[in-house]
């Protein structure tokens, strides 16, 4: 069965310190990964994706993520963290069904707090 | 500017009531998707429509219906058969394989 697992529902970090929010899938064809923010009482804004090419892909406000077919890993990395990165992450995959429909599976969410 | 818009952004309703929450895209995108969201389970797929008159039950259809007679337009009716209405729901739209975009959303409460 297809699935996003993302470790750790919270996750602290000092202002500055480097950003990290796991996020592992389970497919059995080449996916499509998404990363998306969602801060309060508000809908998710695309922060990057990876559909095929180069492995590490760049996104919006200094974030990155690499795609390890090995490891299964899409994993979310910033060098720095800001205050204003404080938010729900979310880790998802587009899965492909018969007829031609697809849709995305979704992790449960990463809150991220960043602390002075 | 194009984007999605839901309504109203916060809606409470009574017991025993239908409602109905809007959906509105002018991106021309084809399939769109509602969304429920429930503190630390994600997002959950309710429905999604592929194409217009065409709709298909996702994860959790029961006690929702939908409609899908214009392209840009998906409302989500919320019945008195679903148990436990009360989260947050989120309207998407997709245009050819690329990514889903998200409107801003509407926060049931039943009363």
């Amino acid at each position: 069965a297809q699935s996003v697992t993302q470790l750790g529902s919270h996750v602290s970090v000092s202002e500055g310190a480097l950003v990290l929010l796991r996020c592992n899938y389970s497919s059995s064809v080449p996916p499509y990964l998404f990363w998306y923010v969602q801060y309060p009482n508000q809908g998710l804004q695309l922060l990057l994706k990876y559909t095929t090419g180069a492995t590490l892909v760049k996104g919006i406000n200094g974030f990155e993520a690499e795609f390890k077919k090995s490891e299964t890993s899409f994993h979310l990395t910033k060098p720095s963290a800001h205050m204003s990165d404080a938010a729900e992450y979310f880790c998802a995959v587009r899965f492909m069904f018969s007829g031609g429909y697809n849709k995305l599976i979704f992790g449960a969410g990463t809150r991220l707090a960043v602390h002075p | 500017d194009g984007g999605i818009t839901q309504s109203p952004k916060y809606l409470f309703r009574k017991e025993g009531q239908n409602v109905t929450l809007s959906c509105e895209q002018n991106l021309n995108h084809d399939a769109m998707y509602w969304y429920r969201q429930d503190p630390g389970q994600g997002l959950r797929l309710i429905y999604y429509s592929q194409i217009v008159n065409d709709f298909q039950k996702g994860d959790i259809a029961e006690g929702y219906s939908v409609s899908r007679e214009k392209k840009e337009s998906f409302p989500l009716t919320v019945t008195s058969a679903q148990k436990n209405p009360t989260a947050f729901y989120l309207c998407a739209s997709r245009s050819g394989y690329n990514e889903q975009f998200f409107g801003p959303g509407t926060r049931l409460t039943v009363l």
